[in-house]
């Protein structure tokens, strides 16, 4: 089984300012993936980024870029320069092999103009 | 690409009544999708697990006999909520993926609402 813990419920920041989510999760299985969706106020999931557990490079993606520390099992996630449209409610997910995803409560982000 | 389609996005009906939910990936072919629900400002939660030509394998708490889900082919799966009481409105969303420890692309959900 696994487990995810976002332990910040809502992060409120004024646009332009950059921005970090925490993820820390557990998890039994050796080869695992872990993901980021975002779900902005309409409602849908929009996934972000895989991360397979044996690959602990840093990734970057315009202005996204994820943290993933093996050792102490955790996956953040960092917006640069934020914006209003990264308003959402963002996941993080372990899991992928034969099971759904694990998704944790969620961390509510607000970008302020 | 990997676009899946979710209908209807809103369902607003009486108690008593069964509702059925369509979810279709539109450019490939699903081996598994998921079935998750979302109370209101919550955490999305996994129901059921349903592989092709299979039968679904449901989480623990979650009615199999309520919540019907039907996987008959490798873009659709249909999950049907059968007697509807307004204990079961809530947001539904399917996900599928193309094999194990791929993304799992989401639908855009479908608002259940019991009056």
């Amino acid at each position: 089984a696994q487990k995810v813990t976002q332990a910040q419920t809502e992060i409120s920041v004024v646009e332009k300012e950059d921005v970090t989510l925490d993820c820390v999760y557990e998890t039994r299985d050796t080869t695992y993936y872990l993901f980021w969706y975002k779900q902005p106020p309409s409602g849908e999931l929009v996934f972000l980024i895989r991360r397979n557990s044996f690959d602990e490079q840093n990734e970057i993606s315009g202005r996204y870029s994820w943290n993933f520390q093996k050792s102490t099992s955790s996956f953040n996630f960092t917006i640069t320069a934020s914006q209003v449209v990264d308003s959402a409610v963002y996941f993080c997910a372990p899991g992928g092999g034969a099971d759904g995803l694990t998704f944790g409560k969620g961390t509510h982000l607000i970008i302020q103009p | 690409g990997a676009v899946v389609s979710q209908h209807p996005s809103w369902v607003i009906c009486k108690s008593g009544t069964s509702v059925k939910i369509e979810c279709r990936s539109l450019d490939f072919q699903a081996t598994t999708m998921f079935w998750y629900r979302q109370f209101p400002k919550q955490s999305l939660m996994l129901m059921a697990t349903s592989n092709e030509g299979s039968k679904a394998t449901y989480e623990q708490g979650v009615e199999k006999d309520k919540f019907l889900i039907n996987h008959a082919s490798l873009t659709l799966s249909t999950l049907t909520v059968t007697s509807a009481h307004p204990e079961d409105s809530s947001f539904y969303i399917c996900s599928a993926r193309e094999s194990a420890y791929q993304p799992q692309h989401f639908g855009d959900g479908t608002r259940l609402s019991i009056l």
